[in-house]
């Protein structure tokens, strides 16, 4: 299963935008970018996932370069809300296999 | 409304016990799964049911049997509980299996469970 690396952790002003990004070099062609957070306390929750093209939704934008070795997440504009530990997740043939994270401080 | 529920939230129970958890999801959902998230906040997949049958079964002792009575409830037993065993265990389900298509993980909150 290919693998993804990610920052142990990021900080960020609140209301500023937030790049999170993540490094999967042995990505295969069928393998798709999913990306979700796990607030404090709770569950994770998918925020939004690609193959090739950006993507947008009304909680993130995913930035996917070209050769598809990377990904970027892209909160537009932070809030306390937000912080949570973010997953970058590249989904196989049947299941998905989570790293260890990106923890997101955002600064009051 | 609660979309994905377990029960209990925290279960502190003694090693040789044996406990179960339970899950349900008002998703309309065919398929459901259980993770395990240990102390060092490592999310692996367990098992995965779609529409009652086995899917997934990762390398996990068989101390732990899954049961799914219907496509709603997904519950976990696990018998002679270990040490090792505490984590915090998290139900999901997703509308197809997530070899099928790219339908996204609804997880509930967790189950926090500690072996003394």
């Amino acid at each position: 299963d290919a693998k993804t690396t990610q920052p142990n952790s990021m900080e960020s002003n609140e209301e500023e935008p937030v790049h999170l990004p993540c490094n999967h070099s042995t990505i295969s062609g069928t393998d798709y970018i999913h990306w979700y957070r796990q607030l404090p306390s709770q569950g994770p929750e998918y925020v939004i996932h690609g193959l090739t093209s950006n993507v947008n939704n009304r909680m993130a934008s995913l930035a996917i370069a070209e050769d598809r070795k990377s990904s970027t997440l892209i909160l537009h504009r932070a809030t306390l809300r937000d912080a949570a530990v973010y997953y970058c997740i590249l989904k196989g043939t049947y299941k998905y296999i989570f790293g260890t994270g990106t923890r997101l401080k955002v600064l009051a | 409304d609660t979309a994905v529920s377990q029960t209990p939230k925290y279960l502190v129970t003694q090693m040789g016990n044996d406990k179960s958890i339970k899950c349900e999801q008002n998703l309309g959902h065919d398929t459901m799964y259980w993770y395990k998230q240990d102390s060092k906040k490592f999310l692996k997949i367990m098992f995965s049911y779609n529409n009652k049958e086995l899917i997934i079964n990762e390398t996990v002792p068989n101390r732990f049997s899954p049961k799914s009575p219907d496509k709603a409830h997904l519950n976990l037993h696990i018998n002679s509980l270990e040490l090792g065993d505490s984590a915090v265990y998290f139900c999901a389900s997703s509308y197809l299996p997530t070899g099928t298509d790219n339908s996204p993980l609804h997880f509930g909150n967790g189950t926090r469970l500690t072996v003394t």
